[in-house]
Formats: C-alpha cells, sequence, structure tokens
C-alpha cells in the first residue's frame, strides 16, 4: 500500500526566505505526482503536476522536483511571501491501482510571517 | 459550471441519521472522486466514477457509504446510520479523462455528527 510522508509537519519562515518542502512515498510505481495548496475551510488548489518520467516543474516562483527511484520529491518556494502561508500537500497516482486516484500525504502547515 | 460545486457547505446530523452530500462537477469532466479529510489525518480516497464504467469504490470505509452518479454529471454520496467518527470534511473532485489531468476540487462539505 502507497504510503505518503511529508516533513516538516509545519514550518514558520520570516517573509523573503527561500524554503523546502519534503514529500517521500514509498510505492515508486507512480504514474504523477502533485503539490496541492489548500488554505483554511477551502479546498484544494493544485500548483504543479510532475508526470513520472519528468524531473521537475516550474511555475512563477515555485520549482517541483522528483526523483522517482528515491520516492522523493520536493517543493522549493523562492522568496516567500506572507500570501504563500497555506498547508501544502503532495500527492501521487499509482500506476498498479488507477492512474488518477490520488494517496495524499499529511501536509506541511506553511506560515510566512511579514 | 466554472468549477465543482458542494452542497451543503456544513452539515451538523445526529448520531443514527442519514446524510446525503452533493457534488456538481466540471461540465465536460467525465471522472469524479470522493475524498474525506478527517481531523489530523490526510486525505483518504473514498470512490471514483469514470463514464459509464464501474466505479471504484475500494476506499469506502463501510457498507454504510455509498455514492451514485446520475447521467455522468452530478453525483451523491450517502451515508447511512452515522456514527461520531464520521465527522469529516468530504470533498469531491473531477477531473478530465482517466489519467488525471485537470484535477479541480470543490470547497467541500464539512459533516459534523452530533
Amino acid at each position: 500500500k502507497q504510503e505518503v510522508t511529508q516533513i516538516p509537519a509545519a514550518l514558520s519562515v520570516p517573509e523573503g526566505e527561500n524554503l523546502v518542502l519534503n514529500c517521500s512515498f514509498t510505492d515508486s510505481a507512480i504514474y504523477n505526482l502533485q503539490w496541492f495548496r489548500q488554505d483554511p475551510g477551502k479546498g484544494l488548489t493544485s500548483l504543479l503536476l510532475i508526470q513520472s518520467s519528468q524531473r521537475e516543474q516550474t511555475s512563477g516562483r515555485l520549482n517541483a522536483s522528483l526523483d522517482k527511484s528515491s520516492g522523493r520529491s520536493t517543493l522549493y518556494i523562492a522568496a516567500s511571501q506572507p500570501g504563500d502561508s497555506a498547508t501544502y500537500l503532495c500527492a501521487v497516482s499509482g500506476a498498479n491501482s488507477g492512474y488518477s486516484t490520488l494517496t495524499f500525504g499529511k501536509g506541511t502547515m506553511l506560515l510566512v510571517s511579514p | 459550471g466554472a468549477g465543482v460545486s458542494q452542497s451543503p457547505s456544513n452539515k451538523v446530523t445526529e448520531k443514527g441519521k442519514d446524510v446525503e452530500l452533493r457534488c456538481d462537477p466540471i461540465s465536460g469532466h467525465t471522472a469524479l472522486y470522493w475524498y474525506r479529510q478527517s481531523l489530523g489525518q490526510g486525505l483518504e480516497f473514498l470512490i471514483y466514477f469514470q463514464g459509464n464504467s464501474a466505479p471504484d469504490k475500494s476506499g469506502l470505509p463501510s457498507d454504510r457509504f455509498s455514492a451514485e452518479r446520475t447521467g455522468g454529471s452530478v453525483s451523491t454520496l450517502t451515508i447511512q446510520r452515522t456514527q461520531q467518527e464520521d465527522s469529516a470534511v468530504y470533498l469531491c473532485a473531477s477531473s478530465f479523462g482517466d489519467k488525471g489531468y485537470g484535477y479541480t476540487f470543490g470547497s467541500g462539505t464539512r459533516l459534523t455528527v452530533v
């Protein structure tokens, strides 16, 4: 059974810092990996999707990398802003159990202080 | 519609009552998913509908849970004889095709069983 772990569980940084969120998964037979953002009381917003054949994806100040063989992904946020404060969730879809159902980590709660 | 719509946004029910949660996916999305987010837990997959295929019910926690999707569009998740451990946020998502592209979540229904 696929398990997804995110470290740290919570992170507090001052505005302007670059930061890295970590995600690991136990079964490397994934189809893709996604990073989502969740604001309090809201649904999830997809930030980046990395196919299993890709190594990284970039969107603005966000960069996500994937090392499928070692079961790891990182989300890099450059020049953090207070508006980045949210919970960040990592999710993988399994090549062996349906391509689109997702297994999620418990998330990293990020607080960026002005 | 422009996004995934869920109703009600909040539901308080007495233990033992049945509840119905509704999801209206993005028009044209063939895939629809239900997930559950419990306090302190990650998102947990419940059920997946893809077009006219039989749904993947592998995530339903007990036979008190069921879901249907009518006309390939609106879905209803039903929980019978609710228990306190059913208290959670129930999230619906939809996507293109069967590979999870364009994953879009609704804002969820917060269910509280008292």
